[in-house]
């Protein structure tokens, strides 16, 4: 079982919300961890956007828009990447991380695909 | 500005090595642990090594462990991945990233490597 879960798509009209889930293996316990997420668009680097704990210790990226959000679920033991008024410009690969046993360690990846 | 040139990418034969090189600029690179991560074409994102500030401190992912040994000089403003025994599965493109705490908070371009005969 992966460390870190994602959906491998998900798609929303402009406007709508999005509400991307990273789901931690069982067993470690999302609590205490630290889940950052990034933007890649095709041909480039991925984008640093935003870290979050929780509500007291959390960080947004240099320039990113504050409807980019993070949040998490505890009883689903997911960090959540929420993305408000999706715009045409937001279709991208998005990818969560932790460092986790000495390591970085990233989730497959979804793919967000503005209708 | 935070800059991350990547170089040293190309052609190899399988069981062949290659050094990759990043040249950063725009920030003290002394201060920052730094890591490479690679993307197999079509693929997601893989860690593959990180060495801490002051080179005390190594890691490196298990696809890549023993053939693999990341530097760096201060001094120069670089960063550098060798890597050995290359194959198929080290086709990628090869991302270097700073790392701010247990965030990679800036990417670099990256640098393709192809391992094929």
């Amino acid at each position: 079982q992966a460390v870190l879960t994602q959906p491998s798509s998900l798609s929303g009209s402009p406007g709508a919300s999005a509400s991307l889930t990273c789901t931690l293996r069982s067993g470690i316990k999302v609590a205490t961890y630290r889940i950052s997420w990034y933007q890649q668009k095709p041909g480039s680097p991925p984008q640093y956007l935003l870290t979050y704990k929780s509500d007291s210790d959390k960080q947004q990226g240099s320039g990113v828009p504050s409807r980019f959000s993070g949040s998490k679920d505890a009883s689903a033991n997911a960090g959540i990447l929420l993305i408000s008024g999706l715009q045409s410009e937001d279709e991208a690969d998005y990818y969560c991380m932790i460092w986790h046993g000495s390591a970085y360690v990233f989730g497959s990846g979804t793919k967000v695909t503005v209708l | 500005q935070v800059q991350l040139v990547e170089s040293g990418g190309g052609l190899v034969k399988p069981g062949g090595s290659l050094r990759l090189s990043c040249a950063a600029s725009g920030f003290s690179l002394s201060d920052y642990h730094m890591s490479w991560i690679r993307q197999a074409p079509g693929k997601g994102l893989e860690w593959v090594s990180y060495i801490s500030s002051s080179s005390i401190y190594t890691r490196y992912g298990d696809s890549v462990k023993g053939r693999s040994t990341i530097s760096r000089d201060n001094a120069k403003n670089s960063l550098s991945l060798q890597m050995n025994s290359l194959t198929a599965e080290d086709t990628a493109v090869y991302f270097c990233a700073r790392c701010n705490g247990d965030v990679i908070d800036s990417w670099g371009q990256g640098t393709l490597v192809t391992v094929s005969s």
